[in-house]
């Protein structure tokens, strides 16, 4: 079983929908990153925290935005989304930002933009 | 440019064989780890091993072994006797010291099918 827990496992929004998407991790890791993976690529990176602050955004759309209320969660809130987005957004976590450390990923969230 | 190339799309073989995942890496940094990860069906990514720069033995872990060699800047990745579970896409993945925010270059992946 994956440490690292994402909800729900399947979402289909409307465009004009807004959602969002949890993650939730008990291993009292300090960096938590969400990633967005198409079919048949790897996972490009989105928004990285550390210590609850965001660290890294990787140019992500407005329409995506994410919170990290504390250090075992992090959120993101899907706002006015467009078909491209339908991908698996992925969460990870890792001990901290040291460059050595493994990240550990939750199984996903299946997302499809109508 | 790519960091990390996987030039394998593809890979199908039969339950038992042998099956080896190329991975070529590109850095300027002199310390660096490298990373393999399994990805099922289901999507997570399940961490493999990782591996820093100034380590080049090479490792077992059950059916599983890394060969990793400075020289040809490769950690490659072989199955031995393989089964139909390990069926899966495998991502190699480069972390660099230069680097903040611990990100990752994943190479492409390779897709592997185990056929009973």
């Amino acid at each position: 079983d994956t440490e690292v827990t994402q909800t729900p496992k399947h979402l289909v929004m409307g465009m004009t929908n807004k959602k969002s998407l949890k993650c939730e991790q008990h291993m009292g890791h300090r960096a938590m990153y969400w990633y967005k993976q198409k079919a048949k690529k790897p996972p490009e990176l989105m928004f990285v925290y550390s210590y609850e602050k965001l660290s890294i955004n990787e140019s992500v759309p407005s329409r995506f935005s994410p919170e990290c209320p504390n250090s075992s969660l992090l959120n993101l809130h899907l706002h006015a989304l467009q078909p491209e987005d339908s991908a698996l957004y992925l969460c990870a976590s890792s001990q901290g930002l040291q460059f050595n450390q493994p990240q550990h990923f939750g199984d996903g969230t299946r997302l499809s933009i109508l | 440019a790519q960091k990390v190339t996987q030039a394998q799309t593809e890979i199908s073989v039969v339950e038992k064989e042998d099956v080896t995942l190329d991975c070529v890496y590109e850095t300027r940094d002199t310390t660096y780890y490298l990373f393999w990860y399994k990805q099922p069906p289901s999507g997570e990514l399940v961490f493999l091993i990782r591996r820093n720069s100034f380590d080049e033995q090479n490792e077992i872990s059950g059916r599983y072994s890394w060969n990793f060699q400075k020289s040809t800047s490769s950690f490659n990745f072989t199955i031995t006797a393989s089964q139909v579970v390990d069926s899966a896409v495998y991502f190699c993945a480069l972390s660099e010291s230069l680097d903040t925010g611990n990100q990752f270059y994943f190479g492409t992946g390779t897709s592997l099918t185990v056929i009973p």
